[in-house]
């Protein structure tokens, strides 16, 4: 069935270090990957995400990685801050259409 | 533009009692989504709602869960004969889902607590 896999379940980076996560999916037919960034107390919102036709996309000091034959991707944060603390979601849309969410990863940026 | 809204922003209601939650979405978009998000944890997916097609209720707990949406606009969730078990942050979202676009729009949330 569906499954997005995601690691770790929290990650403690001291400032200015780089942060990754990591999603594996189940299902070769998923062809967008998004990753949702959701602050305490607010909602999630998408701060980047691929489609299937492109291994690499990057904005910034935030990237996104995907490799489709071992069916994982990837959020790579550089030059950590502490207003990248915050639960991080990757997702991925089956082919019902429905975004399955990985069970989120908790970022604490040390000062 | 108007983001997605939710109301109530808050609930509190007494074990046993039925609730309505409501989403406004972003006008024009086709596509609403409902998510229970417990303490702490992820987003569990209920509801999915595209255009007149029939809702995808694959998520929904429970048969004390049902969702409509109505003209293709707002929806509400109801619970009945609710549970301290169904405490927790429901969120809804929308998508247009038109010119290949997938990025969901979160609303801010109704927290409900059963007492």
């Amino acid at each position: 069935g569906e499954n997005v896999e995601q690691h770790p379940s929290t990650l403690s980076v001291q400032e200015g270090d780089s942060a990754v996560i990591k999603c594996t999916y189940s299902d070769s037919a998923s062809n967008y990957f998004p990753w949702y960034k959701q602050e305490l107390g607010k909602r999630p919102q998408l701060i980047i995400d691929i489609r299937s036709n492109v291994g690499e996309k990057k904005d910034q000091r935030i990237a996104v990685t995907l490799n489709k034959t071992a069916k994982h991707f990837s959020l790579h944060i550089t030059e950590t801050q502490p207003e990248d603390s915050a639960v991080y979601f990757c997702a991925t849309y089956f082919g019902n259409e429905k975004l399955t969410f990985g069970t989120g990863t908790r970022l604490t940026i040390i000062p | 533009g108007a983001g997605v809204s939710q109301s109530p922003s808050n609930k509190v209601t007494e074990k046993g009692k039925d609730v309505e939650l409501r989403c406004d979405p972003i006008s024009g978009h086709t596509a609403l989504y409902w998510y229970r998000q417990s303490l702490g944890q992820g987003l569990e997916f209920l509801i999915y709602f595209q255009g007149n097609s029939a809702p995808d209720k694959s998520g929904l707990p429970s048969d004390r869960f049902s969702a409509e949406r109505t003209g293709g606009s707002v929806s509400t969730l109801t619970i009945q004969r609710t549970q301290q078990e169904d405490s927790a942050v429901y969120l809804c979202a929308s998508s247009s889902r038109t010119g290949g676009s997938y990025e969901q729009y979160f609303g801010p949330g109704t927290r409900l607590t059963v007492t």
